[in-house]
């Protein structure tokens, strides 16, 4: 199975500064028909989750562009280039290449 | 608009079973693998299973910890997904969410208690 690590657990960040999020894992997620499956989640508060970025770095529809995701293989970072109030909740990233697993998640609140 | 919309919760005693289902509109439902998501109280997110589309053979994957006791199958004329879930353990209290493509549903609370 693959096993995929995020950090921080946790992060506090003042509104209007950046912040990053890492998931590692344990096997690359790079398929043969040359897509990468890794995907990042935001689940706000009392919500379920909703997706904001696709394969690595591609931002969904309606995704504001304050929203990035980058890496390759088995490491991938989502970043925030400047939080907003409304970006609070547990971020998760997720591997489909082999069937599905969830990072452990990262509670991003606001200072 | 794409809609999922889960129901079949509720409380449930250990050992006996309980079918959800998942109602889809908005795309075209027979395209698509439908997963099944759990979230137990306070907890992450844990894949429990998918049904791949008729295209793909219609098989289904299932989580370890439920391979056995649930299984998923899917009405494509109704654009519904099903997950009968039997010999439940207190384990799998958690609210059910269903995934179609890149959208999920709102979930439903299933609670196994005696």
């Amino acid at each position: 199975d693959i096993v995929m690590t995020q950090t921080p657990l946790s992060l506090s960040v003042t509104p209007g500064q950046p912040a990053s999020i890492s998931c590692k894992s344990s096997q690359s997620l790079l398929h043969s028909d040359g897509k990468t499956y890794l995907y990042w989640y935001l689940q706000k508060p009392g919500q379920s989750p909703q997706l904001l970025i696709y394969e690595v770095s591609n931002r969904f529809s309606g995704v504001p562009d304050r929203f990035s995701g980058s890496g390759s293989g088995t490491d991938f970072t989502l970043k925030i280039s400047r939080v907003e109030a409304e970006d609070v909740g547990v971020y998760y990233c997720m591997q489909s290449i082999q069937l599905l697993t969830f990072g452990g998640g990262t509670k991003v609140e606001i200072k | 608009e794409v809609q999922l919309v889960e129901s079949g919760g509720g409380l449930v005693q250990p050992g006996r079973s309980l079918r959800l289902s998942c109602t889809a509109s908005g795309f075209t439902f027979g395209d698509y693998a439908m997963s099944w998501v759990r979230q137990a109280p306070g907890k992450g997110l844990e894949w429990v299973g998918f049904i791949r589309s008729k295209a793909y053979g219609g098989t289904t994957e299932f989580a370890a910890s439920v391979k056995g006791r649930f299984t998923i199958s899917r009405d494509d004329s109704k654009s519904i997904a099903y997950l009968q879930m039997n010999s439940l353990k207190t384990e799998d209290t958690a609210v059910y969410y269903c995934i179609g493509g890149y959208h999920w549903g709102q979930g439903t609370l299933v609670t196994v208690s005696s």
